[in-house]
C-alpha cells in the first residue's frame, strides 16, 4: 500500500527557533500534498495545500508567513513552522495523493508530528 | 462550520462488549476514512470506504454508509483494553481536502 513518511515524529523546539517537519511519499509521486493541524484534544484542521513546483494554498486564517511550505519535488513537502511560540505547539499531519492514479483515489495520511515549543 | 460530526463524544465500555460510533457529514462525499489516534500520537489508518458502497469489514471492524443520511458509522466487535482511543472520520468530497469529524473518546475498561 501507498506510505507516506513524516519526519521527525516529535520534536521539542525552544520559542524564536524554525522547525522544519518533512512528508514523504515512499512509494508514489505526488504533486500535491495537505497539512494538518490539530489542537489539544480538538479535531484535525486542514492548514494548507502543497503543490510541487508552486506555491501553496492556506486555507482561511492561516498565516503563511509564519508556516513555510516548500515542495520541492514530487516525494516530498515539508513545513517549517517560523518563529516558533508556544502557541505553535500541536500535532501536524500530512497526506499526499498519488498522481498517478487518476481521479478514483485517495489522501493517503503520515503518522504526524508532535511539536511542542517551550 | 465545515466540521463532521460524531457521537457519541465519549464512550466507556467494558471489555468484550461491542462498541458503535456515528459520524454524520454535511455534503455529498467521494469516500470516508475511519482513524484511531492513541492519546499523544499519531493517526492509524482503519477503514476506507467509497460512496457506492454500503458496508466493510475488517477484522473486528464494521463500517457502514449510508449516503442518503449522511452517515457512517464504525463497530469494534469483542473490544479489548487496547481499542481504547479517539476515533475519527474524515470525509472526502472529491478534492482530497478531507474534513475530520470531531471523533470519538473510547474507553474500553478490562
Amino acid at each position: 500500500g501507498a506510505v507516506v513518511s513524516q519526519h521527525p515524529s516529535r520534536v521539542i523546539c525552544k520559542s524564536g527557533t524554525s522547525v522544519k517537519i518533512e512528508c514523504r511519499s515512499l512509494d508514489f509521486q505526488a504533486t500535491t500534498m495537505f497539512w494538518y493541524r490539530q489542537f489539544p484534544k480538538k479535531s484535525l484542521m486542514l492548514m494548507a495545500t502543497s503543490n510541487e513546483g508552486s506555491k501553496a494554498t492556506y486555507e482561511q486564517g492561516v498565516e503563511k508567513d509564519k508556516f513555510l511550505i516548500n515542495h520541492a519535488s514530487l516525494t516530498l513537502s515539508t513545513l517549517t513552522v517560523t518563529s516558533a511560540h508556544p502557541e505553535d505547539s500541536s500535532f501536524y499531519i500530512c497526506s499526499a495523493i498519488n498522481s498517478e492514479r487518476g481521479l478514483n483515489t485517495e489522501a493517503f495520511f503520515g503518522q504526524g508530528t508532535r511539536l511542542t515549543v517551550v | 462550520s465545515q466540521q463532521g460530526e460524531e457521537d457519541p463524544q465519549a464512550l466507556s465500555i467494558q471489555e468484550g462488549e461491542n462498541a458503535t460510533m456515528n459520524c454524520s457529514y454535511k455534503t455529498s462525499i467521494n469516500n470516508l476514512q475511519w482513524y484511531r489516534q492513541n492519546s499523544g500520537r499519531g493517526l492509524v489508518h482503519l477503514i476506507l470506504i467509497r460512496s457506492n458502497e454500503r458496508e466493510k469489514h475488517s477484522g473486528r471492524l464494521r463500517v457502514t454508509l449510508d449516503t442518503s443520511k449522511k452517515s457512517s458509522s464504525l463497530l469494534i466487535t469483542a473490544s479489548r483494553a487496547a481499542d481504547t482511543a479517539s476515533y475519527f472520520c474524515a470525509t472526502d468530497k472529491g478534492t482530497y481536502k478531507y474534513i475530520f469529524g470531531t471523533g470519538t473518546r473510547l474507553k474500553v475498561l478490562a
